[in-house]
């Protein structure tokens, strides 16, 4: 089963406005990550959370990780027509077991 | 993507014959991944490797062999392919589990089984 449940798993916004994604999952991890893809294309790394850490930015994305409810967030603030894509998070459980598990996805559509 | 190719992009293959994908880096990454997309169940895990000749398996094993004999390729089997097996495939490679800069992906093989 999927370690990941994504929320919502559509989103529409506007250009300029912020888009925010919810990823809960079930188990105890090492780190949780955030990956993006475009329609027909593979996966690219946006960013990773360790266990241990609440916030990380990225330029204009921010994540934030709340162990006690399992659960991330990805913001994506000031959104372009370019981050039209998919997001997906995954985590890799802890015990550094090699695997990375994915949640379903949230798809964005961002409007000119 | 720099550093991982999966061949090939696309096949057509009937129902019950064999059917291998390879994914070849040249990063000599440590780790290397089988994931296989479909819509409404996200990438789920089939096989992955951390070494040569380490293999262990994923969430969707069943119907599914690897290998590893060297550290630049992984080979996915079907070993007698039903339609289930319909999908996308991806392989993705890693120096580490941890590692800061995550998981790079392949471009995908779309497999169509009929």
């Amino acid at each position: 089963s999927q370690q990941g449940e994504e929320d919502p798993q559509a989103l529409s916004i506007q250009e300029g406005e912020n888009a925010t994604m919810n990823c809960s999952y079930k188990t105890s991890i090492n780190n949780l990550q955030w990956y993006r893809q475009n329609s027909g294309r593979g996966l690219v790394h946006l960013i990773l959370i360790r266990s241990n850490e609440r916030e990380k930015h990225s330029g204009r994305l921010r994540v934030t990780l709340d162990t006690s409810k399992k659960s991330s967030s990805l913001l994506i603030t000031a959104s372009r027509a370019a981050d039209t894509a998919s997001y997906f998070c995954a985590t890799e459980g802890s015990g550094n077991t090699g695997k990375l598990i994915f949640g379903q996805g949230t798809t964005l559509q961002v409007k000119p | 993507d720099a550093g991982i190719t999966q061949s090939p992009r696309h096949k057509v293959t009937e129902t019950g014959t064999p059917v291998t994908l390879r994914c070849h880096q040249t990063e000599n990454h440590r780790y290397m991944y089988w994931y296989r997309q479909d819509p409404g169940h996200g990438l789920r895990l089939i096989h992955y490797s951390y070494g040569v000749k380490d293999t262990d398996k994923g969430e969707v094993s069943d119907g599914y062999s690897v290998s590893r004999s060297k550290t630049e390729d992984f080979l996915l089997t079907l070993e007698s392919a039903t339609s289930s097996q319909t999908s996308v495939y991806f392989c993705a490679i890693s120096e580490s589990p941890d590692i800061t800069y995550g998981y790079t992906f392949g471009s995908g093989t779309r497999l169509t089984v009929v």
